[in-house]
């Protein structure tokens, strides 16, 4: 089985400090890995992913995650936060087994304040 | 929204009512999802679709059926709208060349069952 753990529903960070967003995740078979964006009423969008391939993943807007086998982790960062990432964070998983269907985390809210 | 469209994007219904959500795209893409997002639980697949006239149920499929007659359209119809159906519902697609392809997600449908 597989599942998701987003360790905190809710970050505060100020504007221009870094941004951590934590997910822990399980997978019985080598797991592929989403973090999405999904800004006030609208839908998702996705910041970046991990197949597999190099463990320090870049995406869009400055934000990177690392993927960690040995702690089940693929955690969100950002140097330095800005007013526009105000957002909620979700991370996701699927693999082979899964045919695809991606397993959500419940969310992390980031809040910045200025 | 990669050429997704969600209509209608707000509905207001009464309980026991048929209700029906739907997703147009127009790339072309072979895999189409419907998901719910509620608070505290992130986004959960109700049903997919990996071609025309072909369906799957997802995680929370129960009281929801989908139709998908042509590439573009995905329908999703509650037959007998409940209150624990008021959500945001969540179109997504994917080419399905791979289980680790981008799902791109529409803007979302507002349900209120009253």
């Amino acid at each position: 089985a597989q599942s998701v753990t987003q360790l905190d529903s809710h970050v505060s960070v100020s504007e221009g400090t870094p941004v951590l967003l934590r997910c822990n995740y399980s997978s019985s078979y080598s797991p592929s890995l989403f973090w999405y964006v999904q800004h006030p009423n609208k839908g998702l969008q996705l910041l970046l992913k991990y197949t597999s391939a190099a463990t320090l993943v870049k995406g869009i807007n400055g934000f990177e995650a690392e993927f960690k086998k040995s702690e089940t982790s693929f955690h969100l960062t950002k140097p330095s936060a800005h007013m526009s990432d105000a957002a909620e964070y979700f991370c996701v998983v699927t693999s082979y087994n899964q045919g695809g269907k991606l397993i959500f985390g419940q969310g992390t809210e980031l809040s910045v304040k200025p | 929204d990669a050429g997704i469209t969600q209509s209608p994007r707000h509905k207001v219904t009464e309980t026991g009512t048929p209700v029906t959500l739907r997703c147009h795209q127009t790339e072309n893409h072979r895999y189409m999802y419907w998901y719910r997002q509620d608070p505290g639980h992130g986004l959960r697949l109700i049903h997919y679709s990996y071609g025309v006239k072909d369906t799957d149920k997802g995680e929370v499929s129960d009281g929801y059926s989908v139709s998908r007659s042509k590439t573009e359209d995905f329908l999703l119809t509650l037959e007998s709208a409940t209150s624990s159906q008021t959500s945001v519902y969540f179109c997504a697609i994917s080419p399905g060349l791979s289980v680790t392809d981008t799902q791109y997600f529409g803007p979302g449908t507002r349900l209120t069952v009253l």
